[in-house]
């Protein structure tokens, strides 16, 4: 049974060029979160969906992050244009389905924009 | 306003000892609970959960208590294990029965020595 799979795994980028990032949920969940994790401020939550809906992007930091999830096995987070304060390491986490309320985290990306 | 705090930003403990990882929560209208456990570059694994109606909840070697009137929980590992080397990261949600969003305490290292 596969878990949340993120791609690319960890990512380099200079300033200004756009990031996109990439979840598959578990099959079956149906909501999907976005979260960032870094030294000063853990892990914070983005972004999440329920049903492929945006239900809270208050944790979006700004205009520059934008998140979509077209269908529910597919959902992207894009950075445009990054910054070096945007390095982190980005987790999705799906949920849903006996145990609704127990979220499951992908591996990340490691994001590191020079 | 952190809703959910790890005071204790590490832990150390003898193998075969027992590790007590705390918790402290703010806000009164959470009611359900949740333990993570993190290696390095991977995502966060769902440990153990409790919710408000309980005090207590066993699970093999982990152990989660909830004190509601003190806003407290405390994840409990006997015998601790080298294995169990990680961040531990506790977790509250304010939407018991639906798939609402985790707000993350700063997670603490426990490290425990052979």
């Amino acid at each position: 049974d596969a878990g949340v799979i993120q791609s690319p795994r960890h990512e380099v980028t200079e300033m200004g060029q756009e990031v996109t990032l990439r979840c598959k949920p578990i099959s079956g969940h149906n909501s999907l979160f976005w979260y960032r994790q870094t030294m000063m401020r853990g892990l914070e939550l983005l972004i999440y969906f329920n049903n492929n809906v945006p239900i809270d992007d208050s944790g979006m930091p700004e205009d520059r992050f934008s998140a979509k999830m077209p269908n529910a096995s597919f959902s992207t987070l894009k950075i445009q244009p990054s910054e070096p304060r945007d390095s982190a390491v980005y987790f999705c986490a799906s949920s849903g389905g006996t145990y609704s309320e127990t979220q499951y985290f992908g591996p990340g990306t490691r994001l590191l924009v020079l | 306003d952190q809703q959910v705090k790890q005071n204790s930003p590490s832990l150390s403990v003898q193998e075969g000892r027992i590790s007590i990882l705390n918790c402290d929560y703010t806000n009164s209208m959470f009611d359900y609970f949740l333990w993570y456990k993190k290696y390095p570059a991977e995502g966060p694994t769902f440990l153990i959960s409790i919710s408000s109606i309980k005090d207590k909840n066993e699970d093999g070697r982990f152990t989660v208590f909830l004190n509601k009137s003190a806003k407290h929980l405390s994840l409990h590992i006997v015998p601790s294990q080298p294995g169990d080397s990680a961040v531990y990261f506790c977790a509250a949600s304010a939407s018991s029965g639906n798939t609402g969003k985790l707000i993350f305490g700063q997670g603490t290292t426990l490290q425990v020595k052979p």
